[in-house]
C-alpha cells in the first residue's frame, strides 16, 4: 500500500513558466514533508520541507503548499529554469510517532525546455 | 567538509555471491539509512540505524543485512546476491530528532547481479 503518491510520472514546462509538482499521502500520522531533487547518476538532494503546523513554506523560487484536510502537498517552482530538470521525490515522516524514517513517493521527472 | 561516501560506485557480481556495499559519513549523524531505487518504485527503505549497535528492518529487507559498529559506517551486505537485487543503492544519514529530519544522501552504488 503506497502511503506517498506522486501520480504523474512526468511534467514538461517552458523556461520561465511555473512548475507545479503534486503529492498525495494516505497516512494521517505524517506530520513532516520534504521534497528532494535528483539528477542522473547522483544521490537525491534535499530541496525544501514543511511541517504540518504550517500550510506554506517558501525558499527562493521554491514554495511548498500543504493541505492537511486533503492530504495533499505541492511544490511550485517559479520561474522554472532548465537546470531544474530532474526527478523530484516527495517524502513524509511521522515524527510525532517517534519515527525518523522517510517514506518516499515514486518520483516525477520534470523537464524544463529552453 | 563533511560528507557521505559510498563504495564501490559500480559493482558487477554473480548470483549467489556475498556482496558488501560501504557507506561512510563524516557528519557524526546518529541516523543512517539504506535505500534501493528501481524504476517504477522510487526509493524504498532496506535497513536503518538510529545509533551504534542499533539496526532495524525497512520495507524491503529480505536478503540484506547491516551492522553498526561505529557512528560513521553502515555497511550493507547481500548474503547471496540475486538478480532481483540489481538496483541502484543509496545510503543516507540524518542528525536525528534534535537536529532535523532531512536526510543527506550519498552518490549511490549501481549493482548488477548476473
Amino acid at each position: 500500500d503506497q502511503q506517498v503518491k506522486q501520480n504523474s510520472p512526468s511534467l514538461s514546462v517552458q523556461e520561465g513558466r511555473i512548475s507545479i509538482l503534486n503529492c498525495d499521502y494516505t497516512n494521517s500520522m505524517f506530520d513532516y514533508f520534504l521534497w528532494y531533487k535528483k539528477y542522473p547518476a547522483e544521490g537525491p538532494t534535499f530541496l525544501i520541507s514543511i511541517s504540518s503546523i504550517k500550510d506554506k513554506n517558501e525558499d527562493g523560487r521554491f514554495t511548498v503548499f500543504l493541505n492537511k484536510s486533503a492530504k495533499h502537498l505541492s511544490l511550485h517552482i517559479v520561474p522554472s529554469q532548465p537546470g531544474d530538470s530532474a526527478v523530484y521525490f516527495c517524502a513524509a515522516s511521522a515524527s510525532r510517532g517517534g519515527s525518523e524514517k522517510l517514506v518516499f513517493g515514486k518520483g516525477m521527472k520534470l523537464t524544463v525546455n529552453p | 567538509d563533511a560528507e557521505i561516501t559510498q563504495s564501490p560506485r559500480h559493482k558487477i557480481t554473480e548470483t549467489g555471491r556475498q556482496v558488501t556495499l560501504a557507506c561512510h559519513q563524516t557528519w557524526n549523524h546518529n541516523n543512517m539509512f539504506w535505500y534501493r531505487q528501481d524504476l517504477g518504485h522510487g526509493l524504498r527503505l532496506i535497513h536503518y540505524s538510529y545509533g551504534v549497535q542499533d539496526t532495524n528492518k525497512g520495507e524491503v529487507s529480505d536478503g540484506y543485512s547491516v551492522s553498526r559498529s561505529n557512528t560513521e559506517d553502515l555497511p550493507l551486505t547481500l548474503e547471496s546476491a540475486a538478480s532481483s537485487q540489481t538496483s541502484v543503492y543509496f545510503c543516507a544519514s540524518s542528525p536525528g530528532l534534535a537536529g532535523g529530519y532531512e536526510q543527506f544522501f550519498g552518490p549511490g552504488t549501481r549493482l548488477t547481479v548476473l
